[in-house]
């Protein structure tokens, strides 16, 4: 099936160290986007691909940044985590224009814990 | 961007209808309603969307008040499974157009 694919699950990583979260897809769609949520609260997104035009949203700190290789995957990167960046990290996609709705297909969330 | 407003949270008996009200009074003529959820742990999945008729689908069904001004939506015979978080959201369907996420309705489906 195609599908929005997010790996790892759960990252672990240390205060002040590099981390990389991945996302990858099937579904050729153009449009990815980054979403960051933290407990009990509503997903915030951090930016977004519309094909390779990067589109950072402006109160994203500049601690994240992001790549796409391909149309199929996107990355993550944390460059410092800090304590206040443990959250669960969303991936979505979607296809636009093309469709007569932009519906936004979301992966399952990678856990991020900074010790 | 129109702001919604709905309500913190609602529970519903299993089997029967759950109707998940919405407000949206600023929203401008090309913004659609879209309708989100997110069950615990998992990412956000589409439900539907509408701009001005009533929409239905397998999920669900939306209904849109003729000034626009606040929709429903509608869940016909609720399942444990339907317990998540629903989000109601305006976008318009422009190249950057964002789909920004509010507080949403934390609904309880009760045995």
């Amino acid at each position: 099936d195609a599908m929005v694919i997010q790996n790892p699950r759960y990252q672990v990583t240390q205060f002040g160290k590099p981390v990389t979260l991945s996302c990858s897809q099937t579904l050729n769609h153009n449009v990815m986007y980054w979403y960051q949520q933290k407990s009990s609260q509503a997903p915030k997104l951090l930016f977004h691909y519309y094909d390779k035009d990067f589109n950072n949203e402006a109160d994203t700190p500049d601690n994240f940044q992001s790549r796409r290789p391909n149309t199929s995957f996107c990355f993550l990167d944390i460059r410092s985590p800090g304590l206040g960046d443990a959250a669960m990290y969303l991936c979505a996609t979607s296809s636009n224009p093309g469709t007569s709705y932009n519906e936004q297909f979301f992966g399952p969330g990678t856990r991020l814990t900074v010790l | 961007d129109a702001k919604t407003t709905q309500p913190t949270s609602m529970d519903c008996a299993e089997g029967r209808a759950a109707n998940l009200p919405c407000n949206h009074s600023t929203i401008s003529g090309n913004e659609y309603v879209y309708w989100y959820r997110q069950i615990h742990s998992q990412g956000p999945q589409y439900i539907i969307h509408g701009l001005k008729n009533n929409e239905t689908n397998e999920m669900a069904s939306l209904i849109i008040t003729e000034d626009r001004k606040s929709s429903t939506l509608i869940l016909p015979h609720a399942t444990l499974r339907d317990t998540a978080v629903y989000y109601c959201i305006v976008a318009r369907l422009l190249r950057d157009d964002k789909i920004i996420f509010g507080k949403g309705t934390r609904l309880h489906i009760l045995p």
